[in-house]
């Protein structure tokens, strides 16, 4: 099984300063993707961004961008410009593998006023 | 949650008595997944399915059965709940494409509490 990990389970910012939440990964697949989702206190999983492990550019959506770095196998997420509705729960995703997406456990951010 | 919809949205119930969460989709995509979300654990994958009657056990099955009779519909069924299964349940839906698509997108989340 694939595993994803997330070392930080809580970080805070400054609003409008920038903030970079770390993930690493394990796979054995060839051909993958790697997301990160967000979660508000309302619930709803919400995709930010998505990177396709065989293109080497980093996936970038508006303030949201990833350093992806597929021999360390490492994902990360930079948010900049931070903003009070970035306060959520966010987490890193990996797959498929073998039809399955896997999780990390999650970064709790607070974005402080 | 555009396209799927999960019933009940919350469910109160005692322990040993069974329970059945329902997925939706109007997206007409092949997989359809179901997810447990607790704290310190992330999403953990329960059943999976990869069409009309097949599916698969995910990394925490024990408890849980599914059942897949049409494409739009995935049931999750705990057939003797138990207060360890008191949690948020969140389906989620994905296509495989040339293209990429290959994203989750998740319903609205079904709690759950066990008492």
């Amino acid at each position: 099984a694939q595993t994803v990990t997330q070392s930080q389970p809580e970080m805070s910012v400054q609003e409008a300063e920038t903030v970079t939440l770390s993930c690493t990964y394990d796979t054995s697949e060839n051909n993958y993707y790697l997301f990160w989702y967000k979660q508000p206190p309302s619930r709803q999983m919400i995709l930010v961004i998505r990177q396709e492990a065989y293109k080497q550019q980093n996936a970038t959506e508006n303030r949201f961008s990833v350093n992806f770095q597929k021999a360390a196998k490492s994902f990360s997420l930079k948010i900049s410009d931070s903003q009070l509705g970035d306060t959520a729960m966010y987490f890193c995703a990996s797959g498929p593998s073998r039809d399955q997406f896997y999780f990390g456990t999650g970064t709790s951010l607070t974005v402080i006023p | 949650d555009a396209g799927i919809t999960q019933s009940p949205r919350h469910k109160v119930t005692e322990t040993g008595t069974p329970v059945t969460l329902r997925c939706h989709q109007t997206e007409n995509h092949r997989y359809m997944y179901w997810y447990r979300q607790d704290p310190g654990h992330g999403l953990r994958l329960i059943h999976y399915s990869y069409g009309v009657k097949d599916t698969d056990k995910g990394e925490v099955s024990d408890g849980y059965s599914v059942s897949r009779s049409k494409t739009e519909d995935f049931l999750l069924t705990l057939e003797s709940a138990t207060s360890s299964q008191t949690s948020v349940y969140f389906c989620a839906i994905s296509e495989r494409s040339l293209s990429g698509a290959n994203v989750l997108t998740f319903g609205a989340g079904s709690r759950l509490t066990v008492l």
